[in-house]
């Protein structure tokens, strides 16, 4: 298995942009992570799904972000507008069950928002 | 709330031993440490359930007393590759987890 896929790589943005961060868990996991790292907050669990359904919410900062898992392969994490603040590596993780929940982390997403 | 990991930094020389803790202030269903290194993603290292079960790392070994509500990693015999910042995760059985603040490990020749 390829692991799990995040895209891009890299973003820079300027402020008050869309930006959205695409995240491919692996095949037949069933949990799927958002995280935001910063050097100031550390790793910061945003929002988590089970079974494409958001199981708990409230990691995300503010109603500027937004993440959707519209099937078992892909899940978006948005945020608009941007904000400077908004800078950070953003994480995506899958893992397969809750309760030997090993999780494999993507390459992550730098974001920069100028 | 997150877990409290200790301590903040380390240096060792190759060879030498290393213990990291993580105490947690709820009651927990397992544990789990992850290494990751500078420019990288977090990488799993074991995990740690309640009852005993382990699964993990042939070189690293740990402890998790669910009693304190501790998990300690124990680094031995360390080599350079062990350099990294190391992440305690607590985890409740809803499938949550919440990270220390990482351990930061150099290991030098």
């Amino acid at each position: 298995d390829a692991g799990v896929i995040q895209s891009p790589r890299h973003e820079v943005t300027e402020m008050g942009q869309e930006v959205t961060l695409r995240c491919k868990p692996i095949s037949g996991h069933d949990y799927l992570f958002w995280y935001r790292q910063t050097m100031m907050r550390g790793l910061e669990l945003l929002i988590y799904f089970n079974n494409n359904v958001p199981i708990d919410d409230s990691g995300m900062p503010e109603d500027r972000f937004s993440a959707k898992m519209p099937n078992a392969s892909f899940s978006t994490l948005k945020i608009q507008p941007s904000e400077p603040r908004d800078s950070a590596v953003y994480f995506c993780a899958s893992s397969l069950g809750a309760t030997k929940n090993i999780q494999y982390f993507g390459a992550g997403t730098r974001l920069s928002v100028l | 709330q997150q877990p409290v990991q200790s301590p903040q930094a380390v240096i060792l020389r190759e060879g030498e031993d290393a213990v990291i803790n993580c105490s947690s202030s709820k009651a927990l269903y397992s544990v789990h440490w992850y290494r990751q290194k500078h420019g990288e993603a977090p990488v799993f290292l074991m995990i740690l359930l309640k009852g005993g079960e382990q699964k993990g790392h042939d070189k690293i070994s740990a402890s998790f007393n669910e009693k304190k509500q501790q998990s300690s990693l124990y680094l031995t015999a360390s080599q350079l590759s062990y350099s990294g910042t190391y992440f305690c995760g607590e985890n409740t059985n809803a499938g949550k987890s919440t990270f220390g603040d990482g351990t930061t490990l150099t290991v030098k020749p």
